[in-house]
């Protein structure tokens, strides 16, 4: 079964809004990761969250996550046009070290 | 720049042709990845090497061939492929295997087939 899955699958915004993705998984795991993909492009490492912890900030960026509910939510402040991407998480769950993505999110963000 | 260089970054082949991707990382990491990523799927993992020996076969078919000669460089050849294998072909790095930490990306081959 899929471990992550985001919410929403498009997300449209005007520049200088906030935007919120979440995460739902299935099973326990280490960490939670947050990717940033331009279209067409790699994937960039945003931001890892640890299943100790609740809330993580990195910039503009503010994670939080929510084990006893399997999920996680990526805050993006003050969106500017270049965040418009797709956003995935990515969990290990059960599986053996194996990175597990969600579908993503795309972001857009209006100027 | 991630520190993993992908080439070539656009490929289009015929069913019977016979093309190689390459990866190369310069983050002195010990462990390789490659992804596939079709569109409206989540990423695909296909395969993975840690100390250049492969610790992962995900069901792959044959047709794709992955080589790798050290930790610093993956290759995945590729051989009588299908349409339906027309994709973005990603190349990842880690520096362990297995690891639960941070994946570093190359900018993928956007593969056609025709």
């Amino acid at each position: 079964s899929q471990q992550g899955e985001e919410d929403p699958q498009a997300l449209s915004i005007q520049e200088g809004e906030n935007a919120t993705m979440n995460c739902s998984y299935k099973t326990s795991i280490n960490n939670l990761q947050w990717y940033r993909q331009n279209s067409g492009r790699g994937l960039v490492h945003l931001i890892l969250i640890r299943s100790n912890e609740r809330e993580k900030h990195s910039g503009r960026l503010r994670v939080t996550l929510d084990t006893s509910k399997k999920s996680s939510s990526l805050l993006i402040t003050a969106s500017r046009a270049a965040d418009t991407a797709s956003y995935f998480c990515a969990t290990d769950g059960n599986q053996g070290g194996k990175l597990i993505f969600g579908q993503g999110t795309e972001l857009s963000v209006k100027p | 720049e991630t520190g993993v260089t992908q080439t070539p970054r656009h490929l289009v082949m015929g069913m019977t042709n016979k093309k190689s991707l390459k990866c190369e990382q310069h983050l002195g990491h010990n462990a390789m990845y490659w992804y596939k990523q079709s569109a409206k799927k989540p990423l695909e993992l296909m395969f993975v090497y840690n100390f250049k020996e492969q610790t992962e076969n995900n069901s792959v078919p044959s047709r794709f061939s992955p080589e790798c000669p050290n930790s610093s460089h993956l290759f995945l050849h590729l051989h009588t492929l299908q349409p339906e294998d027309s994709a973005l072909y990603l190349c990842a790095s880690s520096q362990d295997y297995p690891s639960q930490e941070t994946q570093y990306f190359g900018p993928g081959t956007r593969l056609l087939v025709l």
